[in-house]
């Protein structure tokens, strides 16, 4: 167990709709970053907030969004969905602005139909 | 950060070193080298980093060579739990933490 929580694990849903994945990192890590493995992609890195600001933003669509709350919890907003967008999504954290040593929840497994 | 190159898969007998190389030629001075692991589907999970001295910790050992363009992660007696992809990183120390994952190494642990 990493500390790191992520809900739901599974999530079916439709094209075109809107879904919210939630993370909430280890206590007293303030980093989160978000990934998203997909079968022809690999892990990519999507997006990274250090104590609420955003700190680095990788290769992520602009119909995905994200926030980190005043308590460090992080949602990773995704709308219009797509087949394409079926992938698995990992949230992991880290005590420091540029920690390499990252800790990852479970993931969120999404399926666009 | 560093570009590095693994092998696709290797193959280990249980209880057996599993050696797991990487090639990581361009690295700067100031990169860290950083090893994870994923077992199945489930969350990356870190294992080990260094700079240019070997370390050693309850899960691996890692040697760097001298000259810093490989390295290679020992899992001094392999089980069949140890059976995961496993990523070598080249990670700088700017002001982001993110991570690159490669396509990393299969390994297999066999009975």
């Amino acid at each position: 167990d990493s500390g790191v929580t992520q809900t739901p694990k599974h999530l079916i849903t439709a094209t075109g709709q809107r879904v919210t994945l939630r993370c909430s990192p280890r206590s007293g890590d303030l980093s989160v970053y978000w990934y998203q493995q997909s079968l022809d992609q690999g892990l990519q890195f999507l997006i990274q907030y250090y104590n609420g600001e955003e700190r680095a933003k990788g290769n992520i669509l602009e119909r995905f969004s994200a926030q980190q709350f005043p308590d460090l919890h992080s949602e990773l907003n995704l709308s219009s969905l797509e087949l394409g967008d079926s992938a698995l999504y990992f949230c992991a954290s880290s005590v420091e602005a540029s920690g390499g040593t990252q800790y990852f929840g479970p993931g969120t497994r999404l399926l666009v139909l | 950060d560093a570009k590095t190159t693994q092998p696709p898969s290797m193959d280990c007998a249980e209880g057996r070193a599993a050696n797991l190389p990487c090639n990581h030629s361009t690295i700067s001075g100031n990169e860290y080298v950083y090893w994870y692991r994923q077992i199945h589907s489930q969350g990356p999970q870190y294992i080990i980093h260094g700079l240019k001295n070997n370390e050693t910790n309850e899960m691996a050992s890692l040697i760097i060579t001298e000259d810093r363009k490989s390295s290679t992660l020992i899992l001094p007696h392999a089980t069949l739990r140890d059976t995961a992809v496993y990523y070598c990183i080249g990670k700088g120390s700017g002001n982001t933490g993110k991570l690159i994952f490669g396509q990393g190494t299969t390994l297999q642990v066999k009975p």
